[in-house]
């Protein structure tokens, strides 16, 4: 089928830690891969995105590389700071469906 | 710019009610998406519209009925609510892959 599976949170991080939350998507076909981002009490709203083999996506220190031999699109930052704190959601569209399927989301929390 | 609006933003039914959430998009998408958000279990797909005057099933369209009223707008009706269906509800529309999300819906079934 067309899913994506992403870490379990919470994941608490001091400030200026280093972060990784992993994503790993099923290979039907070639997707576009997307990490969305959800703070609180609002909507989501795309962080960055990659639409092809090698791509990286960046966007706010955020990057993320689509990874075809692993399956993977995980999300880095160097240096996360407090105002980073929220929920990261992985996503894949296109492929075999023009559904976009979201992981269960991970939760992050940076303590100053 | 408005984006996608939603509402209402806050419901309360009592179960066996009915009730419509309704979503608007000024960005002339073609795409259209309801999902639900559950602790725990992410967004769920509920239904999804390719283009007006088509919807498909997503992941749990059980409960569910939708209606592409034209470009603009795409509704959500739950005609008999369950206490299961308590949730919060995103609708969302989509142009080339990038989706763009109202502020949601929080619903409770009692």
């Amino acid at each position: 089928g067309n899913s994506v599976t992403q870490m379990e949170g919470p994941v608490t991080l001091s400030e200026e830690a280093f972060l990784t939350i992993n994503c790993t998507y099923t290979a039907t076909g070639y997707p576009s891969l997307f990490w969305y981002v959800q703070y609180p009490g609002e909507g989501l709203q795309l962080l960055l995105k990659a639409t092809k083999a090698d791509d990286k996506g960046s966007n706010k220190g955020f990057e993320a590389t689509y990874r075809k031999e692993t399956t993977s699109f995980h999300l880095e930052k160097g240096s996360v700071q407090v105002s980073d704190s929220a929920v990261y959601f992985c996503a894949r569209y296109g492929g075999a469906t023009n559904k976009l399927i979201f992981g269960t989301g991970t939760l992050l929390a940076v303590q100053p | 710019n408005a984006g996608v609006t939603q509402t209402p933003k806050f419901q309360v039914l009592k179960t066996g009610q009915s009730m419509t959430l309704q979503c608007a998009q000024d960005m002339n998408h073609n795409s259209m998406y309801w999902y639900r958000q559950d602790p725990g279990m992410g967004l769920r797909l509920i239904y999804y519209s390719a283009s007006e005057g088509t919807t498909d099933k997503g992941e749990v369209p059980n409960g569910y009925n939708v209606s592409r009223l034209n470009k603009r707008e795409f509704s959500l009706r739950l005609e008999s609510a369950a206490p299961s269906q308590t949730s919060v509800y995103f609708c969302a529309s989509n142009r080339n892959a990038e989706a763009f999300f109202g502020q949601g819906t929080r619903l409770t079934v009692v």
